[in-house]
């Protein structure tokens, strides 16, 4: 079956812009997860959603970023005002459950550069 | 907090060469380990897990087994390929987590190269 997408694959903004990521999870996933890899921060978590609820999102590094998830499927990733430090890849994530060590499946990720 | 400490690389080995890459916790309670890898242009996949103490993960060769006792996971292939250069990442989960869910803890991962 179909894996997690991301869309687009690459963005490059300027500074100041908004940007919008695309995650299409897993169907029938319950759990989806955003990370952000970066050379300087390494893989860190971002914002867990359980359904369309966001019980966690502790890993929001300021109030410029802000996800939804809408129907408990695509989710979306929103950066208002990028600055350069936003330049990652911004990975999603999704599993089955959260009970246990769920496996979580990972989608290709987002490359943003913030010009 | 939760944290994971690996090895540095890049780790260079010659093909057929034993591979260890090191790999270390702290958490509290009982986390689930994980090693994933990311391959060259490809996203992260799952290699193996362990859920409890003494478990051992296993797949496509790679071998790693939970030790609570050293707060350890690391990772272990007794003859390594080309094919396996990649970037390998130990991670941690816990459950029972305010919210639920079972976020992921990375370690910063560690390059591996294999030449022939």
């Amino acid at each position: 079956g179909a894996g997690v997408s991301q869309s687009p694959s690459n963005k490059v903004t300027e500074k100041g812009k908004d940007v919008e990521l695309r995650c299409d999870p897993i169907s029938g996933h319950t759990a989806l997860y955003w990370y952000r890899q970066s050379l300087g921060q390494g893989l860190e978590f971002l914002i867990y959603f359980q359904g369309n609820s966001a019980p966690d999102k502790s890993g929001l590094p300021s109030d410029r970023f802000s996800a939804e998830r809408t129907g408990g499927s695509v989710s979306t990733l929103t950066i208002q005002r990028t600055q350069q430090e936003d330049s990652a890849v911004y990975l999603c994530a999704s599993s089955l459950g959260t009970g246990g060590a769920g496996t979580q499946y990972f989608g290709p990720g987002t490359r943003l550069t913030v010009l | 907090g939760d944290s994971v400490t690996q090895m540095e690389g890049p780790v260079t080995l010659s093909e057929e060469a034993f591979l260890t890459i090191n790999c270390t916790y702290t958490a509290t309670g009982y986390p689930s380990l994980f090693w994933y890898v990311q391959y060259p242009g490809e996203g992260l996949q799952l290699l193996l897990k362990a859920t409890k103490a003494d478990d051992k993960g296993s797949n496509k060769g790679f071998e790693a087994t939970y030790r609570k006792e050293t707060t350890s996971f690391h990772l272990e292939k007794g003859s390594v390929q080309v094919s396996d250069s990649a970037v390998y990442f130990c991670a941690l989960s816990r459950a029972g987590l305010t919210g639920g869910g079972n976020k992921l803890t990375f370690g910063t991962g560690t390059q591996l190269k294999v030449e022939l």
